[in-house]
């Protein structure tokens, strides 16, 4: 069964403090990607990567950077955060460009 | 670039009732996809059904199913017998068959009325 695991359902951090959220996938994806959701706006693409080491920019990458060590795991960066980063992340993963993404559970970041 | 519009923020469906969901989409590309994904309330996304635009037939899944119009560029999701674990906000989504990214609508919530 598919399974995309995120560290952790909700966190609250600092305005300036540095943010790790972990995304994990025990599929052997080849593509992962980062999303934030917000009400009225729907998901919009931070980053992607297609293989380990890569990254892609998505179309709100400002403020955000990712790491992809290893296949299995996709990390975003928040270098230090702000209240406008307060927002529900949703991470995915696909085998290849013609299936389709699997998510997972979300993280819901609130920064004060 | 392409587009994808949910015209529908929220709609109510009295359970058992049939509901259809509203999805345009702006493309200039004739090879592509289109995806109903489901997000219930515990906020798991899950894919509820796809369409190959090559395919003229529509696609069905159980009591989903959608209607796909390529030259109005339009692809809706009908529910029938809609039940409570069907509440849910549904987000109608593109990808360009050349591509990894997805492009979302801005979702419409569904709610059932026990």
């Amino acid at each position: 069964d598919v399974k995309v695991t995120q560290s952790s359902r909700y966190l609250v951090k600092r305005t300036g403090e540095k943010v790790f959220l972990e995304c994990v996938q025990d599929m052997d994806h080849e593509n992962m990607f980062w999303y934030r959701q917000d009400p009225g706006l729907g998901l919009r693409l931070i980053y992607f990567s297609y293989d380990v080491k890569m990254k892609e920019k998505g179309d709100i990458p400002e403020g955000y950077s990712v790491s992809r060590e290893k296949k299995e795991r996709f990390s975003l960066i928040l270098e230090s955060a702000s209240t406008n980063q307060t927002s529900m992340y949703l991470c995915a993963s696909q085998l290849g460009h013609r299936d389709e993404q699997y998510f997972g559970p979300g993280t819901r970041l609130t920064v004060t | 670039a392409q587009t994808v519009t949910q015209s529908q923020p929220e709609m109510s469906v009295q359970e058992a009732e049939t509901v259809t969901l509203s999805c345009t989409y702006d493309t200039s590309e004739s090879d592509y996809y289109l995806f109903w994904y489901k997000q219930p309330p515990s906020r798991q996304m899950i894919l509820v059904i796809r369409q190959e635009a090559y395919k003229q037939q529509n696609a069905t899944e159980n009591r989903f199913s959608v209607n796909f119009q390529k030259a109005a560029k339009s692809f809706s999701l009908k529910i029938s017998d809609s039940q409570l674990g069907d509440a849910a906000m549904y987000f109608c989504a593109y990808r360009s068959a050349g591509d990894d990214k997805i492009i979302f609508g801005k979702g419409t919530r569904l709610h059932i009325l026990p």
